[in-house]
């Protein structure tokens, strides 16, 4: 079955430091695969999204590519905020579904 | 726009009590998606409406059911409540899978 792979949290960085939050996934076929953010006290946001091999999503400074060869979309940002915490998820739609698999959200904390 | 509106925000229950939960979703959205978030768990699917119909529900009990009205909101009913379903419980609605779901900010189920 589908499945979802985040690295384990808490990601604590300095302000202005890079960011990579990495996110591996298996699915039969080709996927679509999305990153939300979950601010304290609140429900998921669609941060990015991409829906095809070599399709790179980005949002508020945030960039995820889709890698086909490595099952791979990770997350990066070139200089996080304070603001920037939170926690991510990564997920995955496989074709003919309407169920997305979430991977289990790893969580970022960022330091002035 | 109006985005996706849980109610209540935070529910007291004792066990085997029973706790109901709405969802309004965004205007032109059918489908109504239900997922639990327990602390450490991640997201966990509970139920899909569409359409007024249940379409597909994820690895709990029966005692979590719920119904999708004609205006396509939604309620979700937890009957004979346990400990363990103390969680976040969160709404989305989508109009195709493929563009993201939008969440609500979810109702904090405390079961005491």
């Amino acid at each position: 079955g589908d499945s979802v792979t985040q690295m384990e949290g808490p990601v604590t960085l300095s302000e202005e430091a890079f960011l990579t939050i990495n996110c591996t996934y298996t699915a039969t076929g080709y996927p679509s695969l999305f990153w939300y953010v979950q601010y304290p006290g609140e429900g998921l946001q669609l941060l990015l999204k991409a829906t095809k091999a070599d399709d790179k999503g980005s949002n508020k400074g945030f960039e995820a590519t889709y890698r086909k060869e490595t099952t791979s979309f990770h997350l990066e940002k070139g200089s996080v905020q304070v603001s920037d915490s939170a926690v991510y998820f990564c997920a995955l739609l496989s074709g003919g579904s309407y169920i997305p698999t979430f991977g289990r959200g790893t969580s970022l904390i960022v330091h002035p | 726009e109006a985005g996706v509106t849980q109610s209540p925000t935070h529910l007291i229950k004792t066990r085997g009590q029973q706790a109901t939960l709405r969802c309004s979703p965004i205007s032109g959205h059918t489908s109504v998606y239900w997922y639990q978030q327990a602390l450490g768990l991640g997201l966990q699917f509970l139920l899909w409406y569409d359409e007024g119909e249940e379409r597909n529900r994820g690895n709990f009990p029966p005692r979590f059911s719920g119904r999708q009205f004609p205006n396509y909101s939604s309620e979700l009913n937890v009957n004979a409540l346990e400990l363990e379903d103390s969680a976040l419980y969160l709404c989305a609605s989508s109009e195709t899978g493929y563009s993201g779901y939008t969440f609500g900010s979810g109702t904090r189920l405390t079961v005491v």
